[in-house]
């Protein structure tokens, strides 16, 4: 099975900030790599698929970068409606394992 | 856009079995594949299983091997999850999801969630 390590578990953020959570995995996945936002009591929303593919609707703050083993979702100015947990998942081979999750709150 | 429906809560005593429904709302549903993912309480998102689309092939995560079955009705466009054996870990969120391709994609949409609860 392929590992996935996701940094940090938690943050605290203002609003405006700039957010980073990274994501690695234990082989190469080349880009089959996704990020998704989950608020509580909510299914997963798709953010980011193929590693930096931001999907329709999504807002251009959001981006994802890597390939290989190491990735990176990144939100340039954090917003009321970013906290929120978040979750990366490797697409590359099942069982399609899911990162730990960082959880981003309101410092 | 599909959108799906699951089946409502359930509580279950130990070593029964439960089984959720998810059930789209339109045929087009059919094209994709579908996989199962839950989520206990206050932790991360787990893979369980896939299906294909006319539900000749599944593939299992290795914990849960034997105690899962994923089915599916293509005249209904509705996906099914049984799982045996329960046990108080069991207690989660159970989310479908939807994907274009078995592999090297995402899952683009999901059911609302099913909570099961498993206690005696």
């Amino acid at each position: 099975d392929i590992q996935m390590t996701q940094s940090p578990s938690s943050l605290s953020a203002s609003i405006g900030d700039r957010v980073t959570i990274t994501c690695r995995t234990s082989q190469s996945i080349s880009v089959y790599l996704n990020w998704y936002q989950q608020k509580p009591g909510k299914a997963p929303k798709l953010l980011i698929y193929t590693a930096s593919t931001l999907q329709s609707g999504v807002p251009s703050r959001f981006s994802g970068s890597g390939s290989g083993t190491d990735f990176t979702l990144t939100i340039s100015s954090l917003q009321p409606e970013d906290f929120a947990s978040y979750y990366c998942q490797q697409s590359h081979s099942t069982p399609q394992t899911f990162g730990q999750g960082t959880k981003v709150e309101l410092q | 856009q599909v959108q799906v429906v699951q089946s409502g809560a359930e509580v279950k005593k130990p070593g029964a079995s439960v089984k959720i429904s998810c059930k789209a709302s339109e045929y087009s549903f059919n094209n994709y594949y579908m996989h199962w993912v839950r989520q206990a309480p206050g932790q991360g998102l787990e893979w369980m299983g896939i299906i294909n689309p006319t539900g000749s092939s599944t593939t299992y995560a290795q914990r849960f091997q034997g105690r899962v079955t994923v089915t599916r009705d293509t005249s209904t466009a509705t996906v099914y999850m049984e799982l045996t054996s329960l046990n108080s870990e069991d207690t989660a969120v159970y989310y479908c999801a939807g994907s274009a391709s078995y592999s090297g994609t995402y899952y683009g949409y999901w059911g609302q969630g099913t909570l099961v609860t498993v206690s005696s």
